[in-house]
C-alpha cells in the first residue's frame, strides 16, 4: 500500500533563515506526490505536486519541493522563511492501489514555527 | 480560498441529535470528497463522490450519511453520534476521480465537537 513519513513532529527555524520540512514515501509504481499547508481553523490549501519531469517543482508562496527517486523523498523547501509560513504542512501520495486512484494518503503532518 | 465553501463552521450537538454538514464547490469540479481530520490522526478519507455517484465509502459507520444531490453540493447528515466522532469535517472537490494527477482542493472545514 502506498504511503508516505513525515519524520518531524515539529521544525523550528528563525526567519529570514532556509526552512526544509521532510517527507519521505513508499509507492508500488509511479509516484504522484502532493504538499498541503493547513494554517490554524482553516483547510488544507494545496502548495504543489509531483506527477513527473523536473525534479524540482515550484508552487505557491515561493515553496518548493524536491523529487529524489533514490532516496524516495519530496522534501518541501523555501529559501527564506516568513513567520507567516508557520503552520501545519501534510505531503501526501496518491494511492494507485486497485480501485484507489481517487485516494489521498497523508502524513500526519510536520508543524512548522518561524520565530521572528 | 473561497472555490469550496462549508458550512457551518462550527458546530456543536448531543447525542441524540441530527444534523446536516454542506459544502459546495464553485470550480466546476465533478468530484467531491468528505474526510475527518482528528487531534493526532492522519487526514482519513471517508466518502468519495463523482458525477453524483457515491464511488467510496471507506468503511464509515451508518451514522454519517452523505448526501450529493448534484456535482456542486455535498451534505453530510449526522444521527446519534458518538464523542469519538468530535473532529473537523473536511469537504474537497476535484476535477473528477481517476486522474491521479489530479488537484484536490478543500474547504475551510466544519469543527463538529459532540457532547
Amino acid at each position: 500500500a502506498q504511503s508516505v513519513a513525515q519524520p518531524e513532529d515539529q521544525v523550528n527555524v528563525a526567519e529570514g533563515n532556509p526552512l526544509t520540512v521532510k517527507c519521505t514515501y513508499s509507492v508500488s509504481g509511479n509516484p504522484y506526490l502532493f504538499w498541503y499547508v493547513q494554517y490554524p481553523n482553516r483547510g488544507l490549501q494545496f502548495l504543489l505536486k509531483y506527477i513527473t519531469g523536473d525534479n524540482l517543482v515550484k508552487g505557491s508562496y515561493g515553496f518548493e519541493a524536491e523529487f529524489n527517486k533514490s532516496q524516495t523523498s519530496f522534501h518541501l523547501k523555501k529559501p527564506s522563511a516568513l513567520v507567516s509560513d508557520s503552520a501545519l504542512y501534510f505531503c501526501a501520495v496518491r494511492d494507485m492501489s486497485a480501485g484507489g486512484s481517487e485516494k489521498l494518503v497523508f502524513g500526519k503532518g510536520t508543524k512548522l514555527t518561524v520565530n521572528p | 480560498e473561497t472555490g469550496v465553501t462549508q458550512t457551518p463552521r462550527h458546530l456543536v450537538m448531543g447525542m441524540t441529535n441530527k444534523k446536516s454538514l454542506k459544502c459546495e464547490q464553485h470550480l466546476g469540479h465533478n468530484a467531491m470528497y468528505w474526510y475527518k481530520q482528528s487531534a493526532k490522526k492522519p487526514l482519513e478519507l471517508m466518502f468519495v463522490y463523482n458525477f453524483k455517484e457515491q464511488t467510496e465509502n471507506n468503511s464509515v459507520p451508518s451514522r454519517f450519511s452523505p448526501e450529493c444531490p448534484n456535482s456542486s453540493h455535498l451534505f453530510l447528515h449526522l444521527h446519534t453520534l458518538q464523542p469519538e466522532d468530535s473532529a473537523l469535517y473536511l469537504c474537497a472537490s476535484s476535477r473528477q476521480t481517476g486522474d491521479p494527477t489530479d488537484t484536490q482542493y478543500f474547504g475551510p472545514g466544519t469543527r463538529l465537537t459532540v457532547l
